[in-house]
């Protein structure tokens, strides 16, 4: 069965430190990979999406990136977060018509 | 454009009761619908999907929803509610065009809140 690790879980940064999270996927290959936020409240809103390696989509311009090294890894990164940039980060897979998410990752940034 | 409708911020049911989360959506094309479960500080667990078929779909927990293309509604419902289905609820709407599946669009959630 498919699983999809996010990590690290909580994480508390600094204005303008850098940030790197990590999401991995289990059991499935070329799958399409997906990063969302969720600000307080409950929206969410699709960051990044990737169909294959190295090929990202960008959903919304900010100062966010994301890459895809390898098939089934996913990374957000930063290089000087900013105090908006606070949320619940949750990536997600589908390799057909649904999407499966992981268990997110609380970032503040203080 | 794709839009979601989730016009109750928050529901309240009494434990026994039946409950109803709505939602309403605006596709071009055929549309792709979803509902998913959050309980707090996880992560969206996918409760069930319409694609096409039967307007009656059933999925997990109990849960089922009906697909109504001509209220463009697609609302959850459960028999008799749980505590433990106190949480937020979301819909979404993909659509599918063209041999592809467009990307999700979700709806601003539905706190649903079950007392005993």
């Amino acid at each position: 069965s498919q699983t999809i690790h996010q990590w690290p879980a909580t994480l508390v940064q600094p204005v303008g430190s850098p940030l790197s999270l990590e999401c991995t996927v289990e059991g499935t290959s070329n799958p399409n990979l997906y990063w969302y936020r969720q600000a307080a409240g409950r929206g969410l809103q699709l960051l990044f999406y990737s169909i294959g390696i190295g090929q990202i989509s960008s959903e919304v311009p900010q100062n966010l990136s994301a890459s895809r090294p390898q098939d089934r890894q996913f990374i957000l990164s930063s290089k000087k977060l900013l105090l908006s940039d606070s949320g619940f980060y949750l990536c997600a897979w589908s390799g057909g018509s649904t999407q499966y998410f992981g268990p997110g990752t609380r970032l503040t940034v203080l | 454009a794709q839009s979601v409708a989730q016009p109750e911020d928050q529901v309240n049911v009494a434990e026994g009761n039946p409950l109803t989360v709505k939602c309403t959506y605006s596709v071009s094309g055929n549309p792709y619908l979803f509902w998913y479960v959050q309980y707090p500080n996880r992560g969206l667990q996918f409760l069930l999907k319409y694609i096409t078929g039967d307007n009656l779909v059933k999925g997990s927990y109990g849960f089922e929803a009906e697909f109504n293309k001509s209220q463009t509604s697609f609302h959850l419902k459960k028999p008799s509610a749980l505590v433990s289905d106190s949480a937020l609820y979301f819909c979404a709407v993909s659509r599918y065009y063209g041999g592809s599946q467009g990307n999700l669009i979700f709806g601003k959630g539905t706190k649903l809140s079950v007392k005993p």
